[in-house]
């Protein structure tokens, strides 16, 4: 069975780092294209980055010089990394495999960061 | 600030048919990328409804269906049912911003 399982969130301070983590099960991280989503309390659906079967990445605008997605192989499991965090961040983080310009199919169950003093 | 707009809400009786508009730009679905679909329902994951435009993944219904014309899609639901009520989310991609560009999404009310 295809299924991806988040974890890494909590309460974190402005200005904080958090990691997120996402580990995969019935398929290989490094062959699909993987991907965050997030989506604030209340709201709806904003894509935060990719990373390529290649090992390119991108990034929303939002989050640019900020959060870092990697993997690690061996463990098929995704990673965001989350640098100088603010309130405008807090979110249920989404790992999502997506095909390219294409669809995000499964959806983890999410893990909720809030960023708040 | 999401590029592709989508109505708030929709609504309609048991039985009946709706539609969810997806209005998009030049850059995402006008430039003939593919629309996507996804339900949420409350207090889960979205869920992927329809994929390239106009196609079911296994197991969801007949009911669900989506087209693409020019720089908007439609998802229409046939026999509305209870268990549809739901937050429903169209998505692209936009090739200018090089970005996933997500619908803003609409509540479906079931009455």
């Amino acid at each position: 069975e295809v299924q991806l399982v988040e974890s890494g969130g909590g309460l974190v301070q402005p200005g904080g780092s958090l990691r997120l983590s996402c580990a995969a099960s019935g398929f290989t991280v490094s062959s699909n294209y993987m991907s965050w989503v997030r989506q604030a309390p209340g709201k709806g659906l904003e894509w935060v980055s990719v990373i390529y079967s290649s090992g390119d990445t991108s990034y929303a605008a939002s989050v640019k010089g900020r959060f870092t997605i990697s993997r690690h192989n061996s463990k098929n499991t995704l990673y965001l990394e989350m640098n100088s965090l603010r309130a405008e961040d807090t979110a249920v983080y989404y790992c999502t495999r997506g095909a390219a310009v294409g669809w995000f199919d499964p959806w983890g169950q999410g893990t909720l960061v809030t960023v708040s003093s | 600030q999401s590029v592709v707009t989508q109505p708030p809400s929709v609504s309609g009786a048991p039985g009946q048919r709706v539609t969810i508009s997806c209005t998009g730009t030049s850059s995402n679905i006008g430039a003939r990328n593919d629309v996507h679909w996804y339900q949420q329902l409350p207090g889960t994951a979205p869920k992927l409804l329809i994929y390239g435009n106009n196609n079911r993944p296994a197991g969801v219904p007949d009911r669900f269906s989506g087209s693409r014309s020019g720089t908007s899609a439609s998802l229409a639901i046939t026999g509305l049912q209870a268990e549809d009520e739901a937050d429903y989310y169209c998505q692209s991609y936009d090739t200018s911003l090089s970005v996933y560009v997500f619908g803003t999404g609409t509540k479906v009310t079931v009455l």
